[in-house]
């Protein structure tokens, strides 16, 4: 079945640094959405984006519509404590699928003060 | 404005038996989805109701089933739990129509002893 690759598995920064992470796919998707998952709680929508190039921000993130429809990026600017916790990418693949999102297996971030 | 609810937070049960977990959607919402999330793991999509019907359908057994009413609120239920069926329960609601992000719950912690 379709899987989306997410890279880095987890990252550990200082406070203040950049944050770039990102997801690939062997196939197409039409819908790139991003979530961020903090312990006992249900994954919160960040960003989405809905066509090729598409570039969106939200406060200090920023993620990107790859040109090849297989992948995404997203980046977090000057980093914060309250910016830890598990960012997955997720997609719709075209040819109808309009429930099933397809996740990733996520990047842990750890900003250390 | 009430995002999407979920109950109970935690439920422990043994191998054989079956459970029912309850979702209330985003307020405006008509679309529920359901998704298994084990550790470590991103949201594995289970299946989707609108208009009090299942119309999509992951890789899970029919031992998971849902409901949809007409409130719009949502139940999964699954029967006959094995080890295996251990996981965080995610339920997600959106309007309905092609590509539409989905907003979670904090989910149902299932524990099978």
């Amino acid at each position: 079945g379709q899987q989306l690759n997410q890279s880095p598995q987890s990252m550990f920064i200082q406070e203040g640094e950049d944050v770039s992470m990102n997801c690939t796919s062997s196939s197409i998707f039409n819908t790139w959405l991003w979530y961020k998952q903090e312990p006992g709680e249900g994954p919160v929508l960040l960003i989405a984006l809905y066509k090729a190039g598409e570039l969106t921000s939200n406060g200090r993130l920023t993620a990107q519509f790859g040109i090849t429809r297989k992948d995404s990026f997203l980046n977090i600017s000057a980093s914060i404590p309250s910016d830890v916790g598990i960012y997955f990418c997720a997609g719709y693949p075209p040819g109808g699928s309009q429930g099933n999102l397809i996740f990733g297996k996520g990047t842990k971030l750890s900003v250390k003060p | 404005d009430a995002g999407v609810t979920q109950s109970p937070t935690h439920l422990i049960k043994t191998r054989g038996q079956q459970v029912t977990l309850r979702c209330s959607p985003k307020s405006g919402h008509d679309t529920v989805s359901w998704y298994q999330q084990a550790l470590g793991q991103g949201p594995q999509f289970i299946f989707q109701y609108y208009e009090e019907e299942e119309r999509q359908r992951g890789n899970f057994p029919d031992r998971f089933s849902g409901h949809q009413f007409p409130n719009y609120s949502s139940e999964l239920n699954v029967n006959a739990l094995l080890l295996g069926d251990s996981a965080l329960y995610l339920c997600a609601s959106s309007n309905r129509g092609s590509n539409q992000p989905q907003h979670f719950g904090d989910g149902t912690r299932l524990s099978i002893l």
